[in-house]
């Protein structure tokens, strides 16, 4: 089993839709999430972090269950430069250990 | 621009061929990390360093793979005898202490003849 999974997608909204991504993990000691935002041939950029309580940022909501082993990002009203991969990534225990990504899920949104 | 910074930004050469790779991390940063992404895959992660030291490598790093970081600041990684199966985007990364968010590099695509 992989330790980050999600679905690839992609998935195709029209501008203005709301849209969810799902990612769970297998291992319970991870301490750290993230949603990674990666655009075609380009490096991955910090989307957001995700925090127990859940949080949002803008148009972006991240939620965490830690008792699911499941992290979660909305996209409410997407514009077309939403469109992208989303990576969720994970990280263990204490500031030193490397992330772990899932392969992603590929957004398009259509005008 | 003060981000990571990556070079080159694209490599082709032969199999067998030596390459070398560097980064610059962001200046205040103590921590770099490369990964490797292939088509289709998130990053994997290959080695990190703290300031000078190497950490941890992954077991995806063969021996004929070498990283080094000698003065805390830039890093290289240097691939001998490259492989058909090497070509990917490898990518460098850097955080500040504790728990920071890490930040990439463009990265350097290498593609093997």
């Amino acid at each position: 089993r992989k330790e980050v999974e999600q679905d690839p997608g992609p998935f195709n909204v029209p501008e203005g839709a709301t849209v969810a991504f799902n990612c769970t993990y297998s291992n319970s000691a991870s301490q750290s999430f993230f949603w990674y935002r990666q655009d075609c041939r380009k490096e991955p950029k910090l989307l957001m972090s995700v925090y127990s309580s859940g949080n949002e940022d803008g148009r972006f909501t991240a939620q965490l269950n830690r008792a699911s082993q499941y992290i979660s990002l909305l996209i409410r009203d997407s514009k077309l430069s939403d469109s992208a991969t989303y990576l969720c990534v994970v990280r263990g225990l204490g500031g030193n250990t490397p992330l772990v990504f899932g392969k992603g899920t590929r957004l398009s949104v259509i005008a | 621009d003060t981000g990571v910074s990556q070079d080159p930004r694209h490599k082709i050469t032969k199999r067998g061929q030596n390459v070398t790779f560097r980064c610059d991390p962001i200046s205040e940063h103590n921590r770099l990390y490369w990964y490797r992404q292939t088509l289709g895959q998130g990053p994997e992660f290959l080695t990190y360093f703290q300031n000078e030291a190497q950490l941890e490598k992954s077991r995806l790093l063969s021996d004929r793979f070498s990283a080094e970081r000698p003065k805390g600041s830039f890093s290289t990684l240097e691939i001998q005898r490259t492989e058909q199966g090497d070509s990917a985007m490898y990518l460098c990364a850097s955080s500040a202490f504790g728990n920071q968010p890490q930040h990439f590099g463009d990265g350097t695509r290498l593609s093997i003849l």
